[in-house]
């Protein structure tokens, strides 16, 4: 099975930061993977799909890239809104399972 | 708008099956363009996928749960369902229902709290 993981797991940071977070697949993998924010108690909101299409209705300051087995989520310029853990997501085409990574957490400086 | 809405047993004892409704309202869950799936969060822990249910029925499941989970549809009342056998304490969880469209879960459930307990 492909394993996903992410670094940072903890992220210290202030408003206006450009953050990124990767997301690092235990082997080469397609390019169906989705970037998810979750908030305190709330259910996860799909942020990136197909590694860098930006999700309707969510700000132009996300962006993803990345192929093979490393991807990024960027935030240009980091909001209040935005602290919050953050959840790559792999789809593998031929064994049709789903994978998330383990988190990160974006918190105040 | 769509809309779904998890329902089902808050408690379970351990060695039960655990029972788990989701209701869709605002659209129909026999479309070919959509799976609808389940995912679990353990208290203080990431998320987990559990498995999900294509328009033809076909179902597919995390290999680390398979033995134990079974996911079903009831098209006339545009739900479908989760049961997991045997559980333990490991099965404390939220958990969600969500809709898949183009392989990314866009549409959530806000979650329900089951506890394995006696």
């Amino acid at each position: 099975d492909i394993q996903m993981t992410q670094s940072p797991s903890t992220l210290s940071a202030s408003v206006g930061d450009r953050v990124t977070i990767t997301c690092r697949a235990s082997q080469s993998v397609s390019g169906w993977l989705a970037w998810y924010q979750q908030k305190p108690g709330k259910a996860p909101k799909v942020l990136i799909y197909m590694t860098s299409n930006l999700e309707s209705g969510v700000p132009s300051r996300f962006s993803g890239s990345g192929s093979g087995t490393e991807f990024t989520l960027t935030i240009s310029s980091l909001q209040p809104d935005d602290f919050a853990t953050y959840y790559c997501q792999h789809y593998d085409t031929y064994s049709f399972i789903f994978t998330f990574g383990p988190g990160t957490k974006v918190d105040i400086k | 708008q769509l809309q779904l809405q998890e329902s089902g047993s808050g408690l379970v004892k351990p060695s039960q099956t655990l029972s788990l409704t989701c209701a869709v309202s605002g659209g129909s869950i026999s479309s070919g363009e959509y799976s609808w799936s389940w995912i679990r969060q353990p208290p203080g822990k990431g998320l987990e996928w559990i498995g999900y249910i294509h328009y033809d029925e076909s179902t597919y499941y995390n290999p680390s749960l398979q033995s134990r989970v079974t996911i079903s549809a009831d098209r006339s009342k545009t739900q479908f369902s989760l049961k997991m056998s045997s559980v333990t304490a490991a099965d404390t969880a939220v958990y969600y229902c969500a809709r898949i469209s183009s392989l990314r879960m866009d549409v959530w459930g806000q979650g329900t709290t089951v506890t394995v307990s006696s």
